[in-house]
């Protein structure tokens, strides 16, 4: 499997621009999770889904973040509008609790540079 | 509120030698409590779980305690080598079982 795939892998855009993230989970995976990580506040959940279904998105900072899964294969978070602030690393990770096993499969992450 | 803790600093050890890392966590109860290594540059990746019911879990050189009792997890690395140098988050589950927390992590650098 190629693991869970994330595009872009680097983004610079200036503030006030829209940003969109995209990743791909394992196949066979139903839960995918979205992360960011800055070096002060270290790697931060932001929201999860399972089956598709956004379950908790009480990280999610403030209402110009936003998330879909719109089927099992592909998943987005988008930023409008954007703001130095959000400059980050993002990961998406996804995990499946078949056979009773919660690790979480990480992504190579998307840094994010907001001007 | 819930809070977990790594040491902030750099460990620094020489190739051979053990490492211990220490993860300690307070206003949580959690079932199961996992570890990541992570390079520059790269998304964690998953070392070992452990489950609440359990004190110790090994693999290969690598050992992870769990005292529910002080709130705290070991990760034991034995016989380290300069490739064991990455930075390693602990991750407690909460509110769910896929829910995970990470602490800051801790950086080890092992020396030749």
């Amino acid at each position: 499997d190629a693991g869970v795939i994330q595009s872009p892998r680097h983004e610079v855009t200036e503030m006030g621009q829209e940003v969109t993230l995209r990743c791909k989970p394992i196949s066979g995976h139903d839960y995918l999770f979205w992360y960011r990580q800055t070096m002060m506040r270290g790697l931060e959940l932001l929201i999860y889904f399972n089956n598709n279904v956004p379950i908790d998105d009480s990280g999610m900072p403030e209402d110009r973040f936003s998330a879909k899964m719109p089927n099992a294969s592909f998943s987005t978070l988008k930023i409008q509008p954007s703001e130095p602030r959000d400059s980050a690393v993002y990961f998406c990770a996804s995990s499946t609790t078949s056979g009773g096993r919660y690790e979480q499969y990480f992504g190579p992450g998307t840094r994010l540079t907001v001007t | 509120s819930q809070k977990i803790e790594q040491n902030s600093e750099a460990l620094n050890i020489q190739e051979g030698k053990t490492a211990t890392l220490t993860c300690n966590y307070t206003n949580y109860s959690p079932a199961y409590l996992q570890w990541y290594r992570q390079d520059p540059g790269r998304g964690p990746v998953f070392l070992l779980l452990i489950r609440e019911n359990e004190k110790e879990k090994r693999k290969e050189r690598l050992k992870v305690t769990f005292d529910t009792t002080l709130k705290q997890s070991l990760f034991h690395i034995t016989a380290s080598q300069p490739a064991d140098s990455a930075t390693y988050l602990c991750a407690l589950v909460s509110g769910g079982y896929n829910k995970l927390i990470f602490g800051a992590g801790t950086r080890l650098a092992v020396h030749p």
